[in-house]
């Protein structure tokens, strides 16, 4: 098994420019997370999916959407990229309580 | 007030020496994961525990539900245990959401 796959690794955007960070899970695990990782601070959840078809927020979702059309796939899509969006997203599934978290993809808007 | 504190922040030992790493927590929880972060690496979850205590190799982890604390202790530490350690307590709700602690970063000296 790959677990839980992300990419791309690394990105520079540019302010005002678009894109989406792939997540993905063989685990046929149910439940999905992204969260945001800042410099000197804890891990923030962006948004979390409970099912395929199945999204809701999480503390820190303004600037983000994300859809789960596939039990596998959890992408998230930044739209109007902003200098505060520079950070190291992670995807992460979970099943029975137990979370495996992917390798992160470092993000820096210029 | 953070719903989770952890302490110490910084923490520097020589190899060999007995570590502890302390959380407390606010919410409601229905168990608590300790992760491990190497600097520019993924996250992996060391133990996931509900009550008691578990053991795996050097790391023991404890857990008093009543009064709200979990320790992470290493004992005989090595230069590769260098790492953050991650509080993240698992809340209550059904849908497996972690609130995380701002880490301790360990580094342990030759």
């Amino acid at each position: 098994n790959a677990g839980v796959t992300q990419t791309p690794k690394f990105r520079i955007l540019k302010i005002g420019q678009s894109m989406t960070l792939q997540c993905a899970q063989d685990m046929n695990h149910n439940y999905m997370y992204w969260y945001r990782q800042d410099p000197g601070m804890g891990l923030k959840l962006i948004y979390y999916s409970v099912g395929a078809g199945i999204t809701d927020k999480g503390e820190v979702p303004n600037g983000y959407n994300v859809s789960r059309s596939t039990t596998e796939d959890f992408p998230l899509r930044l739209e109007l990229a902003a200098p505060s969006q520079t950070s190291v997203y992670f995807c992460a599934s979970s099943a029975y309580n137990e979370q495996f978290f992917g390798p992160g993809t470092r993000l820096t808007v210029l | 007030k953070n719903e989770v504190e952890q302490s110490p922040q910084n923490l520097t030992a020589q190899e060999g020496e007995f570590i502890t790493i302390n959380c407390s927590y606010s919410v409601g929880i229905s168990a608590l994961h300790w992760l491990q972060q190497h600097p520019g690496g993924g996250i992996v979850s060391l133990f996931m525990l509900s009550s008691g205590k578990k053991k795996h190799g050097r790391l023991i982890a404890t857990i008093n539900i009543q009064e709200k604390h979990s320790s992470l202790h290493i004992t005989a530490s090595h230069p590769r245990d260098s790492a953050v350690y991650i509080c993240a307590p698992l809340t209550q709700g059904g849908s497996e959401k972690l609130v995380f602690g701002k880490g301790t970063k360990l580094t342990v000296n030759p």
